[in-house]
């Protein structure tokens, strides 16, 4: 069966200070893979997506970075924090190849930014 | 991507069944209608899916008109379990998807 990692489960960090948050994903191969984020209260907001190996396309600009270093792994990245960058981050996948989509989230990493 | 309506939220009560309906006016030829449900501090959960007419499976039953411009998500018989938020989502594989803000379901005992 599939799995979706994603650490870490909290992070707090100061403005200005660089981020990275990874998730791994296993059981299948060539996955997509997506970041979102959601503010407190809010729906999620699809930061960057990947149909492959350093196949990303970014949805909003923004100071937040994304790469994928192996096929299963995707890691999104910030050289420096901003305080609008506070919120809980969500990694998923879906199936490639298919008509129709499921994705599955992972557990979320919660950062605050202070 | 097709945009979707939903009610900001709706209210129940234990054992009643529950209709949340989304519209998507706009809606494409190779989209699909998938259906979330989030819990607090959670990654939303897939519920359902469907292309046209209706579907059911364990969990919900989603009905699609003809015209695909609107859809229902029905959760029969609802338990306190059910208090979430559902996200009504329009789009094709092919590209990436949109969450609105859900509809938040509070059931009541």
């Amino acid at each position: 069966s599939q799995t979706i990692h994603q650490w870490p489960a909290t992070l707090v960090q100061p403005v200005g200070s660089p981020l990275s948050l990874e998730c791994t994903v296993e059981g299948t191969s060539n996955p997509n893979l997506y970041w979102y984020r959601q503010a407190a209260g809010r729906g999620l907001q699809l930061l960057f997506y990947s149909i492959g190996i350093d196949q990303i396309s970014s949805e909003v600009p923004q100071n937040l970075s994304a790469s994928r270093p192996q096929d299963r792994q995707f890691i999104l990245s910030s050289k420096k924090l901003l305080l609008s960058d506070s919120g809980f981050y969500l990694c998923a996948w879906s199936p490639p190849g298919t008509g129709a989509y499921e994705q599955y989230f992972g557990p979320g990493t919660r950062l605050t930014v202070t | 991507l097709a945009k979707t309506t939903q009610p900001i939220s709706m209210d129940s009560y234990e054992g009643q069944e529950v209709n949340i309906t989304c519209s998507h006016n706009n809606i494409a030829t190779n989209d699909y209608i998938t259906w979330y449900q989030q819990f607090p501090s959670q990654g939303p959960r897939f519920i359902i899916q469907g292309y046209k007419t209706k579907v059911t499976n364990e969990v919900a039953s989603l009905f699609i008109p003809a015209d695909r411009k609107s859809s229902t998500l029905s959760l029969p018989r609802v338990s306190l379990s059910d208090t979430a938020v559902y996200y009504c989502l329009v789009g094709d594989m092919r590209r990436a998807l949109t969450f609105g803000s859900g509809t938040r379901l509070q059931v009541q005992p």
